[in-house]
């Protein structure tokens, strides 16, 4: 199957600082990507749709101005999460459409953020 | 929201038992996705059953999909401690193209 990249893996910041993180289709082009908070032992929550060269649609409830999204080529979409603080600490994961198979997606293999 | 509700929220078997998992959810919808997730890593796609099949199989999974009861079931058979994961049921409802997360089963097959 087709594969999603994730970076970096894990990250440790200290509160108020900002963290990027990169979600990458290896093998296809994805003009569609998502991205989920998972807590522990909990299930995904999307958080938002990345389309690119448009602007990303944001769920209920998820701070646009807190979680920037940027999907600037067919590949590569990032996830910037601003002034963090403990209460983000989560694990992110992000996910791919293949055009070609619109009803299958495939997961990036997450990125743990810790908060200080 | 969540959509999904998986049933039951932990299964521990012996290895070489079947394992069953249920998942109900709510609205109409166009399909039902199962995903596999090891501790701490991405998902993981199983299989995907349309909202016009009854039933599916992919290797040692059997999925059934009843659309009347708004529920579906994931077998895996003679399973194998390297099954051990949580396994999480997605819909994709009806007029909509994001998936809706269950809140999964958490697996654990002993050897």
């Amino acid at each position: 199957g087709a594969v999603v990249s994730q970076h970096p893996s894990w990250v440790i910041c200290k509160s108020g600082t900002s963290v990027k993180i990169e979600c990458r289709s290896l093998d296809f082009q994805a003009t569609t990507m998502f991205w989920y908070r998972q807590f522990p032992k909990q299930s995904l929550m999307l958080m938002a749709t990345s389309n690119e060269g448009s602007k990303a649609t944001y769920e209920q409830g998820v701070e646009k101005d807190k979680f920037l999204i940027n999907h600037a080529s067919l590949t590569l979409s990032t996830l910037t999460v601003t002034s963090a603080h403990p209460e983000d600490s989560s694990f992110y994961i992000c996910s791919a459409r293949d055009p070609g198979l619109e009803e299958t997606q495939y997961f990036g293999p997450g990125t743990r953020l810790l908060v200080l | 929201s969540q959509q999904g509700e998986e049933d039951p929220q932990a299964l521990s078997i012996q290895e070489g038992e079947n394992a069953t998992m249920n998942c109900s959810y709510k609205t109409s919808i166009n399909n039902l996705q199962w995903y596999r997730q090891n501790s701490g890593r991405g998902l993981v796609h199983l299989i995907l059953i349309r909202s016009n099949e009854r039933e599916k199989h992919s290797g040692r999974l059997r999925v059934t999909l009843d659309t009347s009861k708004k529920s579906s079931s994931l077998l895996i058979t003679a399973s194998r401690a390297a099954d051990t994961a949580s396994y999480f049921c997605a819909t994709v409802p009806s007029g909509y193209s994001t998936l809706t997360f269950g809140k999964g089963t958490m697996l654990l097959v002993s050897p």
